[in-house]
């Protein structure tokens, strides 16, 4: 079976810090993008940061770059957020995403869609004094 | 940043009704769009994606269109189980984006 599951929230005071982990399994970890979105509390669903199969293209949201730090190890099948200089406004529900590409051919090439097909459970991240 | 927007950001519907979602991109993102289904308490779930094309398991009633700017989300015969908000997101750029969530209840 295809899972995510994500450790490593909890409560913290603004200007901490905190290292959230994905550990994957069930699919070839290293054959796929791996991404972090959140969601706070009664609030939509926001992207913060995408890695590539090889950490080669890695991509954050304006909101949290220069604090966060995505990373992944293939070899242990698991994907981590470095979370730095916290703020009240990163309080969110965190998840781990699965990154997928459909590949469609035409006449004159072909082109790449990417999608979250597996997603985890999420880990709560409280950031308050 | 490519911006998306949602439209109505909520709606209520009975079971049956034929229900459309609309999904806005600040600039063409080609067929770069994909839908995802989220109840409360859980997990996003991936319905479509590439604007049309319908992820393996998801019942045939849903169904999306568009490309360019303009995208919708159709259910054909809404049920008990389709009561959820729906997200729009686009992979265009590799910055990702969601839409802002349209939310069906029941009427």
């Amino acid at each position: 079976e295809v899972q995510l599951v994500e450790s490593g929230g909890g409560l913290v005071q603004p200007g901490r810090s905190l290292r959230l982990s994905c550990a994957a399994s069930g699919f070839t970890f290293d054959d796929y993008a791996m991404h972090w979105v959140r969601q706070a509390p009664g609030k939509g669903l926001e992207w913060v940061s995408g890695i590539s199969w090889n950490s080669g293209s890695i991509g954050y949201a304006d909101s949290v770059k220069g604090r966060f730090t995505i990373s992944r190890d293939n070899a242990k099948n698991s994907l981590y957020l470095q979370m730095n200089s916290l703020r009240a406004e990163d309080t969110a529900l965190y998840y781990c995403a699965k990154d997928t590409a459909a590949t469609y051919y035409y006449g004159s090439g072909s082109a790449y869609y990417y999608y979250m097909d597996v997603w985890g459970k999420g880990t709560t991240v409280t950031v308050s004094s | 940043d490519i911006q998306m927007t949602q439209s109505p950001s909520s709606l209520s519907a009975s079971v049956g009704d034929r229900v459309t979602i609309t999904c806005r991109a600040s600039q063409s993102i080609s067929s770069y769009l994909n839908w995802y289904q989220q109840k409360p308490g859980k997990a996003p779930k991936l319905l479509i994606y590439a604007a049309s094309s319908l992820q393996s398991g998801v019942p045939s009633r849903f169904s999306g269109s568009g490309s360019g700017t303009d995208f919708t989300l159709t259910i054909s015969s809404l049920q008990p189980e389709d009561f959820a908000t729906y997200y729009c997101q686009q992979s265009y750029s590799t910055l990702l984006t969601f839409g802002p969530g349209t939310k069906v209840d029941i009427k």
